[in-house]
């Protein structure tokens, strides 16, 4: 069974630094694009970053370019997103999700999901 | 707001028909496959529609998806209690160079 863990989350302050960690198991990591979704409070969905299945091609959504840096350790199973200089409006519950294919692409969608980490940002 | 447009709810009776839109542009609907998720309160969102049209394994033919030009639709029959979830269309941006999503759509069964 495909299984996707988050985990990292935590109340931080504006400014402060957070890592994010996503263990994967059950399907062939390096074979996958991997990526981090979020929703804030009350609010839909939103990419955040993807990377493909050899780190070669990664990308930002704009909201957290310059800050949020995306990785991947295929010896580990583990995916992670290192989240520097935090927001208030970067408080939402942080998804991991696989991609259908190596390369994140038009014709990829995202499956499964795990259940997610909160992060909190507040003084 | 979200790239992607979606009406924020819709609801139905058992055994109904709903659908839910979803509007775009020419750089992700309109020249890009359209996905849906159906995301249940505090469980992970699933693929519910793949590449506008196609169901994944164990996903009922209740479910349909459709696309034309820079629109998209869910297609819900037969509506059951258990469809009550939040849904969410998404494509490949092309001017973003990733993917987008609508805001999502509650579904409420009445």
């Amino acid at each position: 069974e495909v299984q996707l863990v988050e985990s990292g989350g935590g109340l931080v302050q504006p400014g402060r630094s957070l890592r994010l960690s996503c263990a994967a198991s059950g399907f062939t990591f390096d074979d996958y694009a991997m990526h981090w979704v979020r929703q804030a409070p009350g609010k839909g969905l939103e990419w955040v970053s993807g990377i493909s299945w050899n780190s070669g091609r990664i990308g930002y959504a704009d909201s957290v370019k310059g800050r949020f840096t995306i990785s991947r350790d295929n010896a580990k199973n583990s995916l992670y997103l290192q989240m520097n200089s935090l927001r208030a409006e970067d408080t939402a519950l942080y998804y991991c999700a696989k991609d259908s294919r190596a390369i994140a692409a038009a014709v990829s969608w995202f499956d499964p999901w795990g259940q997610g980490t909160l992060v909190t940002v507040s003084s | 707001q979200s790239v992607l447009t979606q009406p924020p709810s819709a609801s139905g009776t058992p055994g109904q028909r709903v659908t839910i839109s979803c509007s775009g542009s020419s750089s992700n609907i309109g020249s890009n496959y359209v996905y849906w998720y159906q995301h249940l309160p505090g469980t992970a969102p699933k693929v519910l529609i793949y590449k506008n049209t196609q169901r994944p394994s164990g996903v009922p033919d209740r479910f349909s998806g459709s696309k034309s030009g820079t629109s998209a639709s869910l297609a819900i029959s037969g509506l059951r209690s258990e469809d009550e979830a939040d849904y969410y269309c998404a494509a490949w941006d092309d001017s973003l160079s990733g993917p987008v999503f609508g805001g999502g759509t509650k579904l409420t069964v009445l």
